[in-house]
């Protein structure tokens, strides 16, 4: 079935350092790609997301692209804040003709960036 | 807006004991969700339902129970709860079973000793 596979974590990262969160997904068809944000005693945010090959997602400068033949959808940011500590989720929406589509999320990554 | 509410925030059971999770929508989604998300194991769908009076089995339905009799509200009943119960539970709604964007209620934190 399909699957979400991200980088377990956690990652510490200092201020300004750049940020790499890998995702890799396995899907029979064309699904969506996302990334979810959630902040410490919070629910899920949706932070970005790509619905089609090489498309590119962004919010807050945060960056994915929808990679096909890699089948990824790798998270990045130039430099980060200790405001983007938080637990961040892959997740994909699998297609499945007139039926309901189902979220399916990865494990999550914790991140922890220090000041 | 209040988007996705929950309540309680945080609840402490004794194995065996029943209780209910409420959750409500104000943004007339049809499609509303239950998860459980314990460590190392991300988001596990428990029940869904795809409008009032319509509802479904997910990834782990086991121990749960749910009704949609209005549109807004789906609540999430433990008949009986259990020590692996013990976890945090998010609602979750969109607009419909088609769309991809989800929107989460901030949780409930429970606990069954």
């Amino acid at each position: 079935g399909d699957s979400v596979t991200q980088m377990e974590g956690p990652v510490t990262l200092s201020e300004e350092a750049f940020l790499t969160i890998n995702c890799t997904y396995t899907a029979t068809g064309y699904p969506s790609l996302f990334w979810y944000v959630q902040y410490p005693g919070e629910g899920l945010q949706l932070l970005l997301k790509a619905t089609k090959a090489d498309d590119k997602g962004s919010n807050k400068g945060f960056e994915a692209t929808y990679r096909k033949e890699t089948t990824s959808f790798h998270l990045e940011k130039g430099s980060v804040q200790v405001s983007d500590s938080a637990v961040y989720f892959c997740a994909l929406s699998s297609h499945s003709g007139g039926a309901t589509n189902k979220l399916i999320f990865g494990t999550g990554t914790l991140l922890a960036v220090q000041p | 807006n209040a988007g996705v509410t929950q309540t309680p925030k945080f609840q402490v059971l004794k194995t065996g004991q029943s209780m209910t999770l409420q959750c409500a929508q104000d943004m007339n989604h049809e499609y509303m969700s239950w998860y459980r998300q314990d460590p190392g194991m991300g988001l596990r769908l428990i029940h869904y339902s795809v409008g009032a009076g319509i509802t479904d089995q997910g990834e782990v339905p086991n121990g749960y129970n749910v009704s949609r009799s209005t549109t807004e509200d789906f609540p999430l009943r433990l008949l009986s709860a259990a020590p692996s119960q013990t976890s945090v539970y998010f609602c979750a709604s969109r607009r419909d079973r088609l769309t991809d964007t989800q929107y989460f209620g901030p949780g409930t934190r429970l606990t069954v000793l």
